[in-house]
């Protein structure tokens, strides 16, 4: 199975700036896919981040908000911008497993507070 | 929207107990997940099944797709505190890539 880092781990930010999260894989995948979850929350899907394409958001999240990038098969950052308490979450990302079904495997996530 | 309702919400239980955590849609999938999740970490694949009334066991879990591919259950028998964490369903659909998850459950095992 693929093996996902992500960083940072956590981070405390000023409200208003903006903080980027790195996924890294350690194989080429074709979809990438960014989570929130408030702690012992479900997941909430933000957009899906192919290479080679602008990503797709799901509804309630926007580009200007939530900018992805995803430069090659086997790396993906997204940027939450204009930090606000609201945003304050755990941010995850994670890729599709095909060979088994579907099922996706995580990072460990970053947890971001804002002050 | 597909949506998976999971239940209870809440579970805590004594060392040695049995539980049963339940994922409901009314929507069919061609197969469904079930992750578990620890603080500060991802949630990590436990098993997926993908054919209707399949029963799926890992140890002390016991896992059940229903014959309409549109619920599954998570039976531990004998928990342990070690399988305290939050229990995470999901389903999807051939070459749709996403997944949806359900509410999930928290489950904390007493010793």
């Amino acid at each position: 199975s693929a093996v996902i880092s992500q960083k940072p781990s956590r981070d405390i930010c000023q409200r208003g700036t903006s903080l980027t999260i790195q996924c890294q894989v350690d194989s080429q995948v074709t979809m990438m896919f960014w989570y929130r979850q408030q702690p012992g929350q479900s997941l909430t899907l933000i957009a899906t981040a192919n290479q080679g394409s602008e990503a797709t958001y799901e509804s309630g999240f926007v580009i200007d908000k939530f900018p992805i990038s995803r430069p090659n098969l086997t790396f993906s950052t997204l940027t939450v911008s204009n930090l606000s308490p609201e945003d304050s979450s755990i941010y995850l990302c994670s890729v599709e497993d095909r060979s088994r079904g579907g099922a996706q495997h995580f990072g460990d996530g970053t947890r971001l507070s804002i002050l | 929207t597909q949506l998976l309702e999971q239940s209870p919400q809440f579970l805590s239980i004594q060392e040695g107990e049995n539980l049963t955590v339940y994922c409901n849609s009314s929507s069919v999938f061609s197969s469904l997940q079930w992750y578990r999740q620890e603080p500060g970490e991802g949630p990590v694949l436990l098993v997926t099944v993908v054919t209707g009334g399949e029963v799926k066991k890992l140890k002390r879990l016991t896992f059940q797709f229903g014959d309409a591919r549109k619920d599954s259950s998570l039976h531990i028998t004998a928990a342990q505190t070690g399988d305290t964490g939050l229990y995470l369903c999901a389903a999807s659909n051939t070459n749709a890539g996403k997944s949806t998850f359900g509410d999930g459950t928290t489950l904390t095992v007493k010793p």
